[in-house]
């Protein structure tokens, strides 16, 4: 068990380029969540997954951002076009079925995104 | 609407002790968290409060209200690398887990 990593840790990109960002949860999680840190503010939830089905989209994200779980394993997060409002840490988090003995979310030490 | 609110900052002793509230107003209920995030780390775990009342676990309890939407989180025996955001976070009756904007604890020597 080597916890949620997350690749790339920092991103530094252009505004109007496209960036993803990818999370690969604990083994046999089978839900997966992103959200978005801003300085002093906690996660806004953006999205989750169980196993490969999208749950849930955060109304207040536009259509430049789309998530994906393929196989129900790692996940990617990809902005198009990015701004400089998107600059943000990026944190992945997994968990067991909810209702199993260890019900907590594990976080990856996040991808900091910045758009100049 | 979702909502989840917290004190955006408080300040306390070393070897004090310090009560951070939080209070909740979501779609459905199924549990409440509470983590700890030191500037630039990802949140780590300290609790998850199912049902009323009281769950101690070192110098850290947590307590939950259902009825009143209220949760607290308790730090006893205050040591100086306490001082960090704690996030309150619910929960939902879809299994969305929504959190606070977090409290950031200043601790004084």
């Amino acid at each position: 068990d080597t916890g949620v990593s997350q690749d790339p840790r920092h991103k530094i990109t252009k505004r109007g380029q496209n960036v993803t960002f990818r999370c690969d949860p604990i083994s046999e999680h089978n839900r997966l969540y992103w959200y978005r840190q801003t300085l002093g503010q906690g996660p806004e939830f953006l999205t989750y997954f169980q196993n490969e089905a999208q749950l849930e989209k955060s109304r207040l994200l536009s259509d430049r951002f789309s998530a994906e779980r393929p196989k129900g394993s790692f996940s990617t997060l990809e902005i198009q076009r990015t701004e400089q409002g998107d600059s943000a840490m990026y944190l992945c988090a997994s968990s067991l079925p909810w209702g199993a003995q260890n019900e907590k979310l594990f976080f990856g030490s996040g991808t900091q995104l910045s758009v100049l | 609407g979702q909502n989840i609110d917290q004190p955006t900052e408080m300040t306390a002793t070393e070897g004090a002790i310090v009560q951070i509230n939080c209070t909740y107003q979501t779609s459905g209920f199924n549990g409440l968290f509470w983590y700890q995030q030191h500037a630039g780390e990802a949140p780590t775990f300290l609790s998850y409060n199912v049902l009323d009342g009281l769950e101690e676990k070192g110098r850290f309890s947590s307590f939950l209200s259902r009825s009143k939407g209220y949760s607290y989180l308790l730090l006893k025996e205050l040591q100086m690398k306490d001082s960090a955001s704690y996030l309150c976070a619910v929960r939902d009756r879809d299994d969305k887990i929504i959190f606070g904007k977090g409290t950031r604890l200043h601790i004084l020597p």
